[in-house]
C-alpha cells in the first residue's frame, strides 16, 4: 500500500498569503496518478488538481500543483477567504487507492 | 451533469450490516466506475471500493472481507453493504464517480452520516 503523508497537519494563515502544502508518497508515483481535493465543513470533497498539475474545470488559477517521484506540492498563490478548508492528496499508482491524512488551512 | 445522492439508515447497531444506496441522475449508470469513500470523525478519507455495471469490483483489502457493492441499472442506483460493523465504521459515507480520462473522482455525492451504536 502506498502511504501518503501530508504536512503540516494544520496551517494557520491570513487571507492574501501564499500557501504550500506537501504530500509525500512512500513509493515513487507516476505523475498522472496524483490528485488533490478540497473539502469544506459539511460539504463533499471537490476535485482541484489531477495528474499532479492539471486544474479541474472551474478551479481558479491561484491553485497549482507540482512534483514528481515521491514529493508533490499544492500551492495557493494568494489565499482567498473561501480557500480555508482541508486539502487531501490521493494516489492511484498502486492498489489500493489511498488518500493522505489531510492538511487543514485555517484562518489565523 | 451527473448528480449523486446517498441514502440509508443513519444509525446501525454493532455487528449488524450497514446498507446504503447512491442514486445517480443526469447520466447513465452504465458507464464509469462508481466508488464508495468514507470519512471517519477526526480522520482522513478512506477508499472503500468500486463497482462497475459489468459486475467488476475492487475493494480496499482492509475492508474486503466485509464489503459488497453492486449496480442496479434499472433503478440507476449503486449500493454498499458493510457487514459486522463496529464503532470504527462510524463515518460520513460518500459515493463518487471515477473519471477514467483524468483518473480522479470528479463528482461526489453530499455524503450520509452513519453512526454505529447500540
Amino acid at each position: 500500500e502506498t502511504v501518503l503523508t501530508q504536512s503540516p497537519a494544520i496551517l494557520s494563515l491570513s487571507p492574501g498569503e501564499r500557501v504550500t502544502l506537501s504530500c509525500r508518497a512512500s513509493q515513487s508515483l507516476n505523475t498522472r496518478k496524483l490528485v488533490w481535493y478540497q473539502q469544506k465543513p459539511g460539504q463533499a470533497p471537490r476535485l482541484l488538481i489531477y495528474g499532479t498539475s492539471s486544474r479541474a474545470t472551474g478551479i481558479p488559477d491561484r491553485f497549482s500543483g507540482s512534483g514528481s517521484g515521491t514529493d508533490f506540492t499544492l500551492t495557493i498563490s494568494r489565499l482567498e477567504p473561501e480557500d480555508f478548508a482541508v486539502y487531501y492528496c490521493q494516489q492511484y499508482g498502486s492498489s489500493p487507492l489511498t488518500f493522505g491524512g489531510g492538511t487543514k488551512v485555517e484562518i489565523k | 451533469q451527473v448528480r449523486l445522492q446517498e441514502s440509508g439508515p443513519g444509525l446501525v447497531k454493532p455487528s449488524e450490516t450497514l446498507s446504503l444506496t447512491c442514486s445517480v441522475s443526469g447520466g447513465s449508470i452504465s458507464s464509469f466506475y462508481w466508488n464508495w469513500i468514507r470519512l471517519p470523525p477526526g480522520k482522513g478519507l478512506e477508499w472503500i471500493g468500486y463497482t462497475h455495471h459489468t459486475g467488476a469490483t475492487n475493494y480496499n483489502p482492509s475492508l474486503k472481507s466485509r464489503v459488497t457493492t453492486s449496480v442496479d441499472t434499472s433503478k440507476n442506483q449503486i449500493s454498499l453493504r458493510l457487514s459486522s460493523v463496529s464503532a470504527a465504521d462510524t463515518a460520513i459515507y460518500y459515493c463518487a464517480k471515477w473519471s477514467e480520462s483524468i483518473e480522479a473522482f470528479d463528482i461526489w455525492g453530499q455524503g450520509t452520516m452513519v453512526t454505529v451504536s447500540s
